[in-house]
């Protein structure tokens, strides 16, 4: 099974700053036929149900303001929040799906 | 607009079984799965399964392969997840979620979810 971690647990992050969360894969979910890593992003508000923000690493759900990026492949991603909204406090949850999914633990993002 | 909606909060004794739907709209039902992932409280999410809206077909985390049975019924775009032999474990809220048919763990929209609680 892969097991996805995510850094920090949480993070408290003033308005208008930028926000940076990490997850790393036990092993590469990155496909070589077709160079796409196979991880998403979820948003999860509080007494909501996660909502998919990103998929592929990297692309943008329809929707999805454009100060929510995800980079990374392989092993190691990242999802960024350019300018911190006080509407972005939520926990934020990686998940591979190369192999039998798996989600990492979420990391709850506040406002300092 | 893709909407999903799940069938309301169930109170199961040990050892029942329960079974939760999840009726789609706003998009071809047959074009898609159904993806069902769990929550128990103050933990992460755990992927269960996925089914097929055309053909019933699935694919089951090894730790609910023998427990939980996924279907669909295409007449109401609706599918079904039941759970048996529930465990005080089994305590958490189950979502449904959209899938794409060629990546099966790539889920979204989520339904609102539905909280079954597990107790003697």
């Amino acid at each position: 099974d892969i097991v996805m971690t995510q850094s920090p647990d949480s993070l408290a992050v003033s308005l208008g700053e930028r926000a940076t969360i990490n997850c790393k894969s036990s092993q590469s979910v990155l496909y070589s036929s077709n160079n796409k890593s196979y991880l998403a992003w979820h948003q999860q508000k509080p007494g909501q149900p996660p909502k998919l923000l990103i998929s592929w690493a990297s692309i943008r759900e329809s929707g999805v303001p454009d100060r929510f990026s995800g980079s990374g492949s392989g092993t190691d991603f990242t999802l960024t929040i350019s300018s911190l909204q006080a509407e972005d406090v939520a926990v934020y949850c990686c998940q591979q799906y190369y192999t039998t999914p798996s989600f990492g633990q979420g990391t709850k993002l506040e406002i300092k | 607009q893709v909407h999903l909606v799940q069938s309301g909060a169930e109170v199961k004794k040990p050892g029942a079984s329960v079974k939760v739907s999840c009726k789609a709209s706003g998009y071809t039902f047959t074009n898609y799965g159904i993806g069902w992932v769990r929550q128990v409280p103050g933990q992460g999410l755990e992927w269960m399964g996925w089914v097929t809206g055309y053909n019933g077909n699935t694919n089951y985390a090894p730790k609910f392969q023998d427990r939980v049975t996924l279907t669909t019924d295409t007449s109401t775009s609706t599918a079904y997840m039941e759970v048996r032999s529930l465990t005080s474990d089994d305590t958490a809220v189950y979502y449904c979620a959209r899938s794409s048919l060629s990546q099966v763990g790539l889920v979204g929209p989520w339904g609102q979810g539905t909280l079954v609680t597990v107790s003697s």
